[in-house]
């Protein structure tokens, strides 16, 4: 069975530039979220899917960055505009409840210069 | 909210030499403890998980036990090995949602021979 699967693994971009990251998870799994780790400090939340609807956005840290996963699949992250704070690593995660454990992704490097 | 607190990095050890990485938290209620580890070019991967206290979860040579009264959550390996060198997260979940994780920073290890 695949794991959770991360698009690119490695991004360079400039500032005020767009980028998409893709996040595929356990095929069946409802429940995914992103993390993201910055300036390599903790791992922090940013929001949590279940199919479709966002259950909990509180981690989202501006209006730059919009969450969506269509069809309670896949699910894209798109940072608009880029700033250098942004720099970090991406982590998606997946669950097939909300009680049961996460299954994380390798992750996306986004680096902004 | 919720805090965790890891021991800081880098560490950088012998082979066969014990290892030890504090961790404690703050969390309201009864959250599982995780530690997660991160090998080089690879994503996270569970490593050991405890659910309630007293707990003691194993893995790979690696042991934590869930402390209610310290809210500790320390990870130990008696020999290190070069393979163990990577980076470690203690983690915990709140009950109600085992996606929702809050991580400390991190703790980098490296072995050498």
């Amino acid at each position: 069975e695949a794991g959770v699967t991360q698009f690119p693994s490695h991004s360079v971009i400039e500032k005020g530039q767009t980028v998409t990251l893709r996040c595929d998870p356990i095929s069946g799994h409802d429940n995914l979220y992103w993390y993201r780790r910055v300036m390599g400090k903790e791992i922090k939340f940013l929001l949590h899917f279940v199919k479709e609807s966002k259950q909990d956005e509180s981690g989202m840290p501006n209006n730059r960055f919009l969450a969506e996963r269509t069809g309670g699949t896949y699910s894209t992250l798109k940072v608009q505009p880029a700033e250098l704070e942004d720099s970090g690593v991406y982590f998606c995660a997946s669950s097939q409840t909300t009680g049961a454990e996460a299954f994380f992704g390798q992750g996306t490097r986004l680096t902004v210069v | 909210g919720d805090s965790v607190t890891q021991m800081e990095g880098p560490v950088t050890l012998s082979e066969e030499a014990f290892l030890t990485i504090n961790c404690t938290y703050t969390a309201t209620g009864y959250p599982s403890l995780f530690w997660y580890v991160q090998y080089p070019g690879e994503g996270l991967q569970l490593l050991l998980k405890a659910t309630k206290a007293d707990d003691k979860g194993s893995n790979k040579g690696f042991e934590a036990t869930y402390r209610k009264e310290t809210t500790s959550f320390h990870l130990e390996k008696g020999s290190v090995q070069v393979s163990d060198s990577a980076v470690y997260f203690c983690a915990l979940t709140p009950v109600t949602n085992a996606g929702k994780s809050t991580f400390g920073d991190g703790t980098t290890l490296t072995v050498k021979p």
